[in-house]
């Protein structure tokens, strides 16, 4: 069964620092992995979306890689802001059907 | 990119009525759309899995009953909570494939849904 975990599960750090989300999952089979923000009360917005042929996206100050074979993905966030404060899902769907495996999310604080 | 419109964004109901939530695809065609359910400080709850023009599919634990979902076109899934009860109250999120972004999912705004 797959499982994605992410570490850490909250982070709080000041404004201006350079940070990495972790994402791990069991099961290589996933098919791609994409990394989302919500914002208190509000719905997803889509981030980075990592094809299983890629090793890693960006966009701005994101970038995300993946690699299949330890089961990891990561989140790098360069030169923090308090607008990054939000909690970050990764999720990726299996080979078989389009149902998303998600991670718990990590609570991101940026400090002015 | 791909948009899915969700609606309403925030609803109140007493206890007894039903409440419908639609979300449309906007820009893109969703054969399917996935609906979730969210309670505070948790992660996302997949409810029912919906393709259009079939029945849908639900998680286990979650009342088909109570939680009917119809997608009768490609661009409109709507889910209805009937009898809806305290313990409803929760934020509904639906979500679709993205047609041509090879499996990339977009997700609407969200419903906050409270009965009282």
């Amino acid at each position: 069964k797959q499982e994605v975990t992410q570490i850490p599960a909250a982070l709080s750090v000041p404004e201006g620092e350079n940070l990495v989300l972790n994402c791990s999952f069991t099961d290589s089979a996933i098919y791609n992995l994409q990394w989302f923000r919500q914002d208190p009360g509000k719905g997803l917005t889509s981030l980075l979306l990592i094809q299983s042929s890629q090793r890693e996206q960006t966009s701005g100050r994101l970038n995300a890689s993946l690699d299949k074979s330890s089961g990891r993905s990561t989140l790098y966030i360069a030169a923090s802001q308090p607008g990054d404060s939000a909690t970050y899902l990764c999720a990726g769907p299996l080979d078989s059907n389009y149902q998303l495996i998600w991670g718990a999310g990590t609570k991101l604080i940026i400090k002015p | 990119g791909a948009v899915v419109s969700q609606h309403p964004s925030r609803v109140i109901c007493k206890s007894g009525t039903s409440v419908k939530i639609e979300c449309r695809s906007l820009d893109f065609q969703a054969t399917t759309m996935f609906w979730y359910r969210q309670f505070p400080k948790q992660s996302l709850m997949l409810m029912a899995t919906s393709n259009e023009g079939s029945k849908a599919t639900y998680e286990q634990g979650v009342e088909k009953d109570k939680f009917l979902i119809n997608h009768a076109s490609l661009t409109l899934s709507t889910l209805t909570v009937t009898s809806a009860h305290p313990e409803d109250s929760s934020f509904y999120i639906c979500s679709a494939p993205e047609a041509g972004v090879n499996y990339g999912y977009t997700f609407g705004s969200g419903t906050r849904l409270t009965v009282v």
